[in-house]
């Protein structure tokens, strides 16, 4: 089955800097990639998400990129504010598939 | 537009008592549905997953049970509670061939 790994845990940086998280996945068949962001005691919710017929896609301050040859891919958030401040998952699937696999997560703290 | 309702908010029970969290959805039909548990800080665990009325699939054999009784009705049980059952559920909504998920706000079940 599909294994995907997400890296860094935690993150911490300065207001205005750039943050970047990424993760890799294992299986080739997969071709949709979603992140998804949850603030403290909520649900996660869908920031944005790539298909793998693209290799970049951008919403404001935040862009994911895919690589499908190296099996990864990245969120990168701009100019970050302390609203940004959430952990963020990053998901796997494939046409087959019924479920998503997650990564591990990652806190992003952002310090004003 | 499809939308997910979770309940309750939050919940304190003590050891050995039963347990039945509730998830609807609206604004579709033939979901599929899942529960999450997410421990303090942690990530996001499957428990289970259905493709449809009366099919339930388990993840992790545990002290909980789920079931399906109506197309958009999924419910999360057990009939004693132990201290580890404590953490953050959440229900997810999937389409079939609709890739991403939608989750609920969340049930904070605190085991005393």
């Amino acid at each position: 089955g599909e294994n995907v790994e997400q890296h860094p845990s935690t993150l911490s940086v300065q207001e205005g800097d750039s943050a970047v998280i990424k993760c890799t996945y294992s299986d080739s068949a997969s071709n949709y990639f979603p992140w998804y962001k949850q603030e403290l005691g909520k649900g996660p919710q869908l920031i944005i998400d790539i298909r793998s017929n693209v290799g970049e896609k951008k919403d404001q301050r935040i862009a994911v990129t895919l690589n499908k040859t190296a099996k990864h891919f990245s969120l990168h958030i701009t100019e970050t504010q302390p609203e940004d401040s959430a952990v963020y998952f990053c998901a796997a699937i494939n046409n087959a598939g019924n479920m998503l696999t997650f990564g591990g997560g990652t806190r992003l703290m952002v310090k004003p | 537009s499809q939308t997910i309702h979770q309940w309750p908010a939050t919940l304190v029970q003590p050891v050995g008592s039963p347990l039945s969290l509730e998830c609807t959805v609206e604004g579709t039909s033939n979901p599929n549905l899942y529960w999450y548990r997410q421990a303090a800080g942690r990530g996001l665990q499957l428990l289970f997953y259905s493709v449809g009325i009366g099919q339930i699939s388990s993840e992790v054999p545990q002290n909980l049970s789920a079931s399906r009784p109506q197309d958009r009705q999924f419910i999360l049980s057990s009939k004693k509670l132990l201290l580890s059952d404590s953490g953050f559920y959440l229900c997810a909504l999937g389409g079939k061939g609709r890739y991403g998920y939608t989750f609920g706000s969340g049930t904070r079940l605190t085991v005393v």
